[in-house]
């Protein structure tokens, strides 16, 4: 079985600053792992995945994440964020055969002028 | 390419009743998956389909079923209603029941009374 912990409830950030969202997993098999953006009143929409290969993986809108299989993280960075960027934002795995996602409890981002 | 259209947007129920949500996947795509969105938490797997068969389920009672039809729209039939099943209810369709890239509709918000 898998889970995702997600470390931050809520991050405030100025404009243009950087911001990183925390995310940890436990899993006994091979993981994909995902980071989804939730507009208000919206679906989600993918920001970037890993799923083999480079463990550094670039995303839209500017984003990356990094996947660190020794400490079971695959936190996400924006070196400057804007407005537009406040959402909220979910890290989730699966396991290679398909079938569910498993997603975290989410982290509400708020940029701040 | 059309995007996973669901309908209706909104719905609000009693206690005890039934109601059928319903999701047009993307073009090309044979595979849905649903998830219940609570308040503030992130997104749990009901089920998936794949080409009109079950392919795997949450941890949801059975008054949650589902049915995929010929051209690959689903329907998510919740019977008995309970106050906790208010929800954002999502649908996500892909192809070939991998999750390696996840199309998701805006949802239906559900509101029992």
């Amino acid at each position: 079985a898998q889970s995702v912990t997600q470390l931050d409830s809520q991050v405030p950030v100025f404009e243009e600053a950087p911001v990183e969202l925390r995310c940890n997993y436990s899993s006994s098999v091979s993981v994909y792992l995902f980071w989804y953006v939730q507009y208000p009143n919206q679906g989600l929409q993918l920001l970037l995945k890993y799923l083999s290969g480079s463990t550094l993986v670039k995303g839209i809108n500017g984003f990356e994440a990094e996947f660190n299989k020794s400490q079971t993280s695959f936190h996400l960075r924006k070196p400057s964020v804007h407005i537009s960027d406040t959402a909220e934002y979910f890290c989730a795995v699966s396991d290679r055969q398909g079938g569910k996602l498993i997603f975290g409890q989410g982290t509400e981002l708020s940029v701040k002028p | 390419e059309t995007g996973v259209t669901q309908s209706p947007t909104h719905l609000i129920k009693t206690r005890g009743q039934q109601v059928t949500l319903r999701c047009s996947s993307q073009s090309g795509h044979n595979t849905v998956s649903w998830y219940q969105q609570a308040l503030g938490q992130g997104p749990q797997f009901i089920f998936q389909y794949y080409r009109e068969e079950e392919n795997g389920r949450g941890n949801f009672p059975p008054r949650f079923s589902g049915l995929q039809f010929p051209n690959y729209s689903s329907e998510l039939n919740v019977n008995a209603l309970e106050l906790d099943d208010s929800a954002l209810y999502l649908c996500a369709s892909s192809r070939e029941a991998t999750n390696e890239k996840l199309f998701f509709g805006s949802g239906t918000q559900l509101s029992v009374l």
